[in-house]
């Protein structure tokens, strides 16, 4: 257990839907990071904040949308899906910031199907 | 830019070994390796910070040639519970993010 909760564990809904993934960090951490994997491939950054500002946005489309919270939990806001958008997302958290050479700890994953 | 790692994919016998490279082209700050088991969350393994570092956790090594922008991942005698898609991640200098590699699959078999 990374300590990294996300919720919820699975989630499927139609076409444009929108949908909103919750992440918890690690305690004490500041940093969490969204990631995007589709089937075989591999982790593909999506936008990373710390202590509540954005920080680095990686492919994330202009469909989806992230922020952090005061109580530094985050959420992915990701509407009109379409079926591409099916995916396991994955948030990670850290201490500090990027380019700090800081472990990422990984949350279990939401599990989106989108039909 | 993504590092490339090879082989795509491996399969050993247990006890045998195995080296996954990780290269990038631009010049790297630290390397990150994760280890993913099918429909779970990535692990990590090991940060290498320094050129020449090497670290080891158990029988799972790795070494950061920072000049050749490369790092290697060994795997010895390897159990079953290695299978599994091997990630290098990479940092360079100053504010970036992690940028991961495809993944290399390992396949440990009786």
């Amino acid at each position: 257990d990374s300590g990294v909760t996300q919720t919820p564990k699975h989630l499927i809904t139609a076409t444009g839907q929108r949908v909103t993934l919750r992440c918890s960090p690690r305690s004490g951490d500041l940093s969490v990071y969204w990631y995007q994997q589709s089937l075989d491939q591999g982790l593909q950054f999506l936008i990373h904040y710390y202590n509540g500002e954005e920080r680095a946005k990686g492919n994330i489309l202009e469909r989806f949308s992230a922020q952090q919270f005061p109580d530094l939990h985050s959420e992915l806001n990701l509407s009109s899906l379409e079926l591409g958008d099916s995916a396991l997302y994955f948030c990670a958290s850290s201490v500090a910031l990027a380019g700090s050479a800081d472990t990422q700890y990984f949350g279990p994953g939401t599990r989106l199907t989108v039909l | 830019q993504q590092p490339v790692q090879s082989p795509q994919a491996v399969i050993l016998r247990e006890g045998e070994d195995a080296v996954i490279n990780c290269s990038s082209s631009k010049a790297l700050y630290s390397v990150h390796w994760y280890r993913q088991k099918h429909g779970e969350a990535p692990v990590f393994l090991m940060i290498l910070l320094k050129g020449g570092e090497q670290k080891g956790h158990d029988k799972i090594s790795a070494s950061f040639n920072e000049k050749k922008q490369q790092s290697s991942l060994y795997l010895t005698a390897s159990q079953l519970s290695y299978s599994g898609t091997y990630f290098c991640g990479t940092e360079s200098s100053g504010n970036t993010p992690l940028v991961f590699g495809k993944g290399t699959r390992l396949s440990v078999i009786a």
